[in-house]
């Protein structure tokens, strides 16, 4: 099945840097790549998403990019402030290869943003 | 607030006992997800309905878990004989039809078997 690695596993940095998480995935039947923010105690929150007929996506300050000849994809986060800092996980799906379209989660980034 | 809802949020039990947790998700969402989290992992998927048919089960949800959706409207997930093992976050998720593939959790509802 499919499997999906996430680095760092945490990540310090000053803000108004940015920030870079990769994931790779194995299976290249995997289509969609959403990434979640996870604050203490919340659910996941939904942030951005990408599917595999784009290379690039942006939203304001967030951006995924996704290499499908390599499998991996990558979340950057241009100038950070200290509200982002959270546990951030990347994800992907199958679907409809798969049809139940669940997704399989990498282990997470703790971002700490520092004022 | 119209995200997906889970109610209890936090629930300590001794073990043997048994729980139950709710969800209602985002209205007109089709398929509802049930995920589990441990604390510093990502969440696993253990099954999901789309309307009121349960079409998948992980290999994680063993016998003593039950999950249901009776009219295609909100979920329950029973845990039967609690372990300590079962201490977790248990997340509920919808998605909307048309948008299957986009996922949107609720809060969660935390487990403390003791």
């Amino acid at each position: 099945g499919e499997n999906v690695e996430q680095h760092p596993s945490t990540l310090s940095v000053q803000e108004g840097d940015s920030a870079v998480i990769k994931c790779t995935y194995s299976d290249s039947a995997s289509n969609y790549f959403p990434w979640y923010k996870q604050e203490l105690g919340k659910g996941p929150q939904l942030i951005i998403d990408i599917r595999s007929n784009v290379g690039e996506k942006k939203d304001q300050r967030i951006a995924v990019t996704l290499n499908k000849t390599a499998k991996h994809f990558s979340l950057h986060i241009t100038e950070t402030q200290p509200e982002d800092s959270a546990v951030y996980f990347c994800a992907a799906s199958m679907g409809p290869m798969d049809s139940s379209y669940k997704l399989i989660f990498g282990s997470g980034t703790r971002l700490l943003v520092r004022p | 607030d119209t995200g997906v809802s889970q109610d209890p949020r936090h629930k300590i039990t001794k073990r043997g006992q048994n729980v139950t947790f709710r969800c209602d998700p985002i209205s007109e969402h089709n398929r509802l997800y049930w995920y589990r989290q441990t604390l510093g992992q990502g969440p696993e998927f253990l099954t999901y309905f789309q309307n009121e048919a349960q079409l998948e089960k992980s290999r994680l949800l063993s016998d003593r878990f039950s999950a249901e959706r009776p009219k295609g409207s909100f979920s329950t997930l029973e845990i039967q004989r609690t372990e300590q093992g079962d201490s977790a976050m248990y997340l509920c998720a919808s998605s909307l039809k048309g948008q299957v593939d986009t996922i949107y959790f609720g809060e969660g509802s935390w487990l403390t078997v003791v």
